[in-house]
């Protein structure tokens, strides 16, 4: 059974804190995504990794950066946690090649930043 | 940018009711996907369709990819309480996917 785990279900942070979102993938997948869903605004794409040390910006990268030293896990960082960043942050992974559109994701992190 | 607009936003209906929800785009696919995500939980794929004009059905749910293959539609006969949740349609660019805005379905008992 295929598996994306996100290492918290709720986190609640300050505004300046920097926040670390760690997502793990027991597939072997190349890829991996970080999403932030909003009410009414699907998801949307704050930044990819390709391969490891490989990451490219998605569609709202500011504010956000990323790490994957490892092939299994991604990190999502907030340097200084804003109340703007206050959302679900949902973290996928898929294949190369055949199928490589299929996403597999986490249960997602809740983050209240106040 | 590929755009997906989803109609409606939300929808609650009563239990045993038909329902159609709406997928669009200006933009070609090569293929769309749906998804439903359920509270607390993660997106998960329901279906992808590939090819214009294609119908494919996952019991109760019936997929359809517009000719032109820049639409979907979603319909669920006699909807149960066990579909109420978030229904995304997703289409392919590269390795990435481009998710629309959604349809949150309430079914009523």
């Amino acid at each position: 059974d295929v598996k994306v785990t996100q290492s918290s279900r709720y986190l609640v942070k300050r505004t300046g804190e920097k926040v670390f979102l760690e997502c793990v993938q027991d597939m072997d997948h190349e890829n991996m995504f970080w999403y932030r869903q909003d009410p009414g605004l699907g998801l949307r794409l704050i930044y990819f990794s390709y391969d490891v040390k490989m990451k490219e910006k998605g569609d709202i990268p500011e504010g956000y950066s990323v790490s994957r030293e490892k092939k299994e896990r991604f990190s999502l960082i907030l340097e200084s946690a804003s109340t703007n960043q206050t959302s679900m942050y949902l973290c996928a992974s898929s294949r190369t090649g055949f199928g490589k559109n299929i996403q597999y994701f986490g249960a997602g992190t809740r983050l209240s930043v106040l | 940018t590929q755009l997906l607009e989803q109609s409606p936003q939300f929808l609650s209906i009563q239990e045993g009711e038909n329902l159609t929800v709406y997928c669009n785009s200006s933009s070609v696919f090569s293929s769309l996907q749906w998804y439903r995500q359920e509270p607390g939980e993660g997106p998960v794929l329901l279906v992808t369709v590939v090819t214009g004009g294609e119908v494919k059905k996952l019991k109760r749910l019936t997929f359809q990819f517009g000719d032109a293959r820049k639409d979907s539609s979603l319909h669920i006969t006699a909807a149960q309480p066990g579909d109420t949740g978030l229904y995304l349609c997703a289409g392919p660019r590269n390795e990435k996917l481009t998710f629309g805005t959604g349809t949150r379905l309430t079914i009523i008992p």
